[in-house]
Formats: C-alpha cells, structure tokens, sequence
C-alpha cells in the first residue's frame, strides 16, 4: 500500500524557516519525482516545487524561489522542503504528492499525504 | 506562464443530474491535464489524467475530454458522494498551474 505521511508543520513567526518531511513507503522511491502542492485555507491548490529522482532538478513556483528549497534523501525514503523567511501568504495545509516518469511521460500527482499546516503568524 | 480558467467556480446540482466543468488554457497545453476531485479536509484524489484518462477504480460516470486549450470534466448522474470541489491541473511546461476549482453543491 502506498503511503505519504508529512510532517513538521507548526506555527512559526514571520521571517522565520521550518522544514516539513515526507515519509513514503509502498513503492519503489528512488524511481519516482516528488511534489510539494499547497493550499491556503478556504482557497484553492497551488504548486509549489518538485524534485527528479536523482535530485539533480528542481522547480520552484515564483513566489517561493530564493526560500524554499525541496530536496530528498533516498535512503530514509523521504522528500523535504526548506522553508525560510516564511511570509503570513505561506500559510496553508502542504501536500506532498509522487510524480511517476516513464519514457518521456510523466503521471503527475496520482499519490499524495494527509497534509501538514503551517501557519505564519506574529 | 500558463494560466487555467476554470468555470464555473461553483454549481448547485441534484442526484442524477449531468454535471459539466471546463478548464481553458491560456495556451496549447495538447492533453498534459488533470483532473482532481477533493472533498472537505481530505487530500485531492486524481481522476482524470491525460486528459481523458480514467484512473484506477474511478467510477465510469466521470469522464474527461478535450485537447489543446478546452477540457471538459463530465460527471454523469451525480452521486451524493460526488459533492465536491473539483480542479485541473496542466502539467505541460513549468510552472504548474492549477485551475480556480469549482465546488459542486446539492441543490
């Protein structure tokens, strides 16, 4: 059985970082693209980055280029976000979700977490 | 970037009723498009890839359509268990852009 379960998320003060985690079991990691997608509350989804398997490409939405920074460790099976200089617009429920390639083509977001909230607030 | 209009942003519908939302590239996405469905405080659940794809185990009522810059989700005979916020999502060059959803509500 697949499994996303993320973690970390908290309160934390504008200007401040926290880094959220995501544990992955039931399929083969090192093969798969990861995602982080998040979603403000009351509003819609917005992606924010993802990583390859190798870990060698990285895309980053906008308006978190230059303070977030996605990464991955293969072997604990997990896929992190760094969050830094977090803004009271980064506050939203954050997803991670498995991006599978194969020949050119790629199945975007088939699996994902529960979500972990991260509020930004004084 | 690519921007995705979604519409309408919310329905009000009845069990049984065929239900049909649309999403418009800004450009030609050709089929790179999803289609989600999320219920309240749960995470989205893929329906739909490909553009006119049906995921695993997805009920056959629902169906996708469309190429280029128009997609269609079609839900045929609304279940109660439809109810629903729904949203696309291209996948055709970063960054990724979701539609602005549209809640499906019982009318």
């Amino acid at each position: 059985e697949v499994q996303l379960v993320e973690s970390g998320g908290g309160l934390v003060q504008p200007g401040g970082s926290l880094r959220l985690s995501c544990a992955v079991s039931g399929f083969t990691f090192n093969s798969y693209w990861m995602g982080w997608v998040r979603q403000a509350p009351g509003e819609g989804l917005e992606w924010v980055a993802n990583i390859n398997p190798d870990g060698s490409q990285k895309y980053y939405v906008d308006s978190v280029k230059g303070r977030f920074t996605i990464s991955r460790d293969d072997a604990k099976n997990s896929v992190y976000l760094q969050m830094n200089s977090l803004r009271a617009e980064d506050t939203a429920i954050y997803y991670c979700a498995t991006i599978y390639c194969s020949n050119g083509v790629c199945q975007f977001f088939n699996y994902w977490g529960q979500g972990t909230l991260v509020t930004v607030s004084s | 970037d690519i921007q995705m209009t979604q519409s309408p942003s919310a329905m009000s519908a009845s069990v049984g009723d065929r239900v049909t939302i649309t999403c418009r590239a800004s450009q030609g996405i050709s089929n790179f498009l999803v289609w989600f469905q999320q219920k309240p405080g749960k995470a989205p659940k893929r329906l739909i890839y490909a553009a006119s794809s049906l995921e695993s185990g997805v009920p056959s009522r629902f169906s996708g359509s469309g190429s280029g810059t128009e997609f269609t989700l079609t839900i045929n005979s609304l279940q109660p268990e439809d109810f629903a916020t729904y949203y696309c999502l291209h996948h055709k060059s970063y960054p990724l852009t979701f539609g602005g959803g549209t809640k499906v509500e019982i009318k």
